[in-house]
C-alpha cells in the first residue's frame, strides 16, 4: 500500500482567510513533504520533515506553517495568502533513509490540494 | 545549470506503439538515484521507476523500462504498447547522495514531458 492522503481535494479561500491542508500516510515512513506546483511545472519543494522534526524549509513565506503532529501526519497551515499562492499542493513521504541506500528514498505523492486564493 | 533536463516538451504516440522519453543530468556526485514519476491531469505524482548510479542492470517495473546510459548521464524512460491511459506529464527526478548529508531528502525535478497517446 502506497497511499498518501490528503484533504481537502479543492479549496478556495480569500485574502484574509486561515485554512490548514492536510496529509496522512499509514506506511509507516518517516519522511513528509510539502511541494507546491504551479501549471505547466514541476513540483517546487516547500518543507521537509524527518523524524517529525522540520529539517528543510526552502525560504517559504511564513504565511505558510507546517506542523507535524505525529510521523503519519502532516498539516499545513495558510494564512493571509496572495492570489499568486494558488497552486496545487502535493505532499508526499518517504522512508526517510538518510545513509545507506539513502538515493533510492522513494517519495510518494498524494493527490493534492488545488488552492484558489481570491 | 540545469541538473534535470528534459527536452520534448510534448510529443504524441500511437496507441500501441512505444515511446522513448528523454532525460539527462548533471551531477559530480558518484552516487545518485534517478526516478521517473507520471502526473495525470488529476494531479498525483505516481511513481513509475527507480535507477541507482552504482546498478548494473537497467530498470525495469512492466511496460516501463530506463535506458540508463551512465556515460552519457542519460536516463531516457520507454513505455511500451502505449495505452491511452498513459497520456500524462512525465517527469524525471534526481537524489545525490552528498546533497542527502548536506541538506537532507531533496529531489530534482526536470521540466516534464506531456505524452498524449492517440487512438
Amino acid at each position: 500500500d502506497t497511499e498518501v492522503t490528503q484533504t481537502p481535494k479543492h479549496l478556495v479561500m480569500g485574502m484574509t482567510n486561515k485554512k490548514s491542508l492536510k496529509c496522512e500516510q499509514h506506511m509507516g515512513h518517516r519522511a513528509m513533504y510539502w511541494y507546491k506546483q504551479k501549471a505547466k511545472k514541476p513540483p517546487e519543494l516547500m518543507f521537509v520533515y524527518s523524524y517529525e522534526k522540520l529539517s528543510i524549509n526552502e525560504s517559504v513565506p511564513s504565511r505558510f506553517s507546517p506542523e507535524c503532529p505525529n510521523s503519519s501526519l502532516l498539516n499545513l497551515h495558510l494564512h493571509a495568502l496572495q492570489p499568486e499562492d494558488s497552486a496545487l499542493y502535493l505532499c508526499a513521504s518517504s522512508q526517510g533513509r538518510t545513509s545507506g541506500r539513502a538515493v533510492a528514498d522513494t517519495q510518494y505523492f498524494g493527490p493534492g490540494t488545488r488552492l484558489t486564493v481570491l | 545549470a540545469q541538473k534535470i533536463t528534459q527536452t520534448q516538451p510534448g510529443m504524441f504516440v500511437q496507441e500501441k506503439e512505444a515511446v522513448t522519453l528523454d532525460c539527462t543530468y548533471d551531477t559530480s556526485d558518484p552516487s545518485y538515484g534517478l526516478f521517473w514519476y507520471k502526473q495525470p491531469s488529476s494531479g498525483e505524482m505516481i511513481f513509475l521507476i527507480y535507477q541507482g548510479s552504482y546498478d548494473q542492470q537497467n530498470a525495469t517495473e512492466g511496460r516501463y523500462s530506463l535506458n540508463f546510459q551512465k556515460a552519457r548521464k542519460s536516463a531516457n524512460l520507454v513505455i511500451s504498447a502505449s495505452q491511452l491511459g498513459d497520456s500524462a506529464m512525465y517527469f524525471c527526478a534526481m537524489r545525490e547522495g552528498l546533497m542527502i548529508k548536506a541538506a537532507g531528502n531533496k529531489l530534482t525535478f526536470g521540466g516534464g514531458t506531456r505524452v498524449l497517446v492517440k487512438p
